[in-house]
């Protein structure tokens, strides 16, 4: 069965801290995974990494992919309150590229 | 362009009521989502739709309908409403397939199911 574990599922950090969060994944024929970030409402997405792109950066956020250990993670350098959000990890399954099996997210509180 | 809407916005059901929720895109997209969001469980797919006409069940359809009519639009049905039900739904929508591109969101409906 076709699986995303995200870890950890909560955490709590000050202004200026760097978070790293962990997304590991089971399934076969690997397409692509994806992050998104969740404020108050609807998900909005942050990377695509693919076996051709494996490694993206957007200002204090990066993302990488690690094919061999199936997993990927996404950094924040100086946290900022409005980084304050759930972070959705999510793969295409096995023989289906029309949908995406999302984890179960990382919830980040980041406090003044 | 308002992207993917969705009404209504909340809703309080009695058990054994029906409703249906309404998803719209105006980015001509083919493909459409129904997920629904629980604490601690994260997204789950209700159905999908990979073209006008077209729906697929996908991790969560019981109890569940859906309609593609028309190419900007999704309806989710609930014929009978549960308390197990009491979620909160989002649609939403993209071009190609999950696996090429992101997929955008809707705002979300919470519907609690008395």
């Amino acid at each position: 069965e076709d699986k995303v574990v995200q870890s950890p599922l909560s955490l709590v950090v000050h202004e200026g801290d760097t978070v790293t969060l962990n997304c590991s994944y089971e399934v076969t024929n690997f397409r692509s995974l994806l992050w998104y970030k969740q404020e108050k409402k609807a998900p909005t997405f942050l990377f695509m990494l693919t076996s051709s792109g494996i490694e993206k950066k957007s200002g204090r956020l990066s993302s990488i992919l690690d094919k061999k250990e199936l997993s990927s993670i996404l950094n924040i350098t100086a946290t900022q309150t409005g980084d304050s959000a759930i972070y959705l990890c999510a793969v295409p399954p096995q023989g289906g590229s029309e949908k995406l099996v999302f984890g179960k997210g990382t919830k980040l509180t980041v406090n003044p | 362009n308002a992207g993917v809407t969705q009404t209504p916005k909340f809703r309080v059901l009695k058990t054994g009521q029906s409703m249906t929720l309404l998803c719209a895109q105006d980015m001509n997209h083919e493909y459409m989502y129904w997920y629904r969001q629980d604490p601690g469980m994260g997204l789950r797919l209700i159905h999908y739709s990979v073209g006008e006409g077209t729906t697929a069940k996908g991790e969560v359809p019981d109890g569940y309908n859906v309609s593609r009519l028309k190419k900007q639009n999704f309806l989710l049905g609930l014929e009978s409403a549960a308390p197990s039900q009491t979620s909160v739904y989002f649609c939403a929508s993209s071009y190609e397939g999950a696996a090429q591109e992101t997929q955008y969101f809707g705002p979300g409906t919470r519907l609690l199911v008395l």
